[in-house]
């Protein structure tokens, strides 16, 4: 079936560097890939998200990256802070099956003062 | 976008009991899902809500267990039933906004 491999598991890095988060999707009719932040006791948080049509979007700090032809898309956060620190999901989903999202695994995110 | 609110935030449960999670939205929305996570791990679907229909369950989860109702376009509830302490976790509910999905804070629930 479908598949979403994210990686890494973990990440950490200093406060102020870049953090790259990369997914891996399975289904090439995949046309629209959700990044989600859950903060500890809190429901995921759609922080940015990326059609098909276009290979890369940018909002502030986050930029989202999408390589069709190779199957993956990637997060990227610049100049980390503090209140980055969380888990971080991926999803892939079609959107005319019902809008079901494919999960990646996740990976925490940890900025180091 | 919209916003997801649920009760109860958590509860703690004696097996062989049943606990009913609410989940109401702000707006009308088509489609409402609910998933179960558990500690540290990604978000597993259990169902699709469509209001005026009956829920469409994922493998492994059925009816019987998990009992949903869709009465309108902005609310939702899922029962856990008959519950063991396999059932702890955090339940979700989400729905979609365009084709965004979003999500309400979660309900912790332990089962003893």
């Amino acid at each position: 079936g479908e598949n979403v491999e994210q990686h890494p598991s973990t990440l950490s890095v200093q406060e102020g560097d870049s953090a790259v988060i990369k997914c891996t999707y399975s289904d090439s009719a995949s046309n629209y890939f959700p990044w989600y932040k859950q903060e500890l006791g809190k429901g995921p948080q759609l922080i940015i998200d990326i059609r098909s049509n276009v290979g890369e979007k940018k909002d502030q700090r986050i930029a989202v990256t999408l390589n069709k032809t190779a199957k993956h898309f990637s997060l990227h956060i610049t100049e980390t802070q503090p209140e980055d620190s969380a888990v971080y999901f991926c999803a892939a989903s079609r959107m005319d099956s019902n809008y079901q999202l494919i999960w990646g695994a996740g990976t925490k995110l940890i900025i180091k003062p | 976008s919209a916003v997801i609110s649920q009760k109860p935030s958590r509860d703690i449960c004696q097996r062989g009991t049943s606990l009913t999670i609410q989940c109401q939205v702000d707006s009308q929305v088509t489609m409402m899902f609910w998933y179960r996570q558990q500690p540290g791990q990604s978000l597993t679907l259990i169902a699709t809500a469509n209001q005026g229909s009956e829920a469409t369950y994922e493998s492994g989860f059925v009816i019987d267990k998990f009992p949903i109702s869709r009465p309108n376009l902005t609310f939702s509830t899922l029962t856990v039933s008959n519950m063991s302490p396999e059932d702890s976790s955090i339940y979700l509910c989400s729905a979609n906004g365009g084709n965004e999905q979003f999500f309400g804070p979660g309900t912790r629930l332990t089962v003893l």
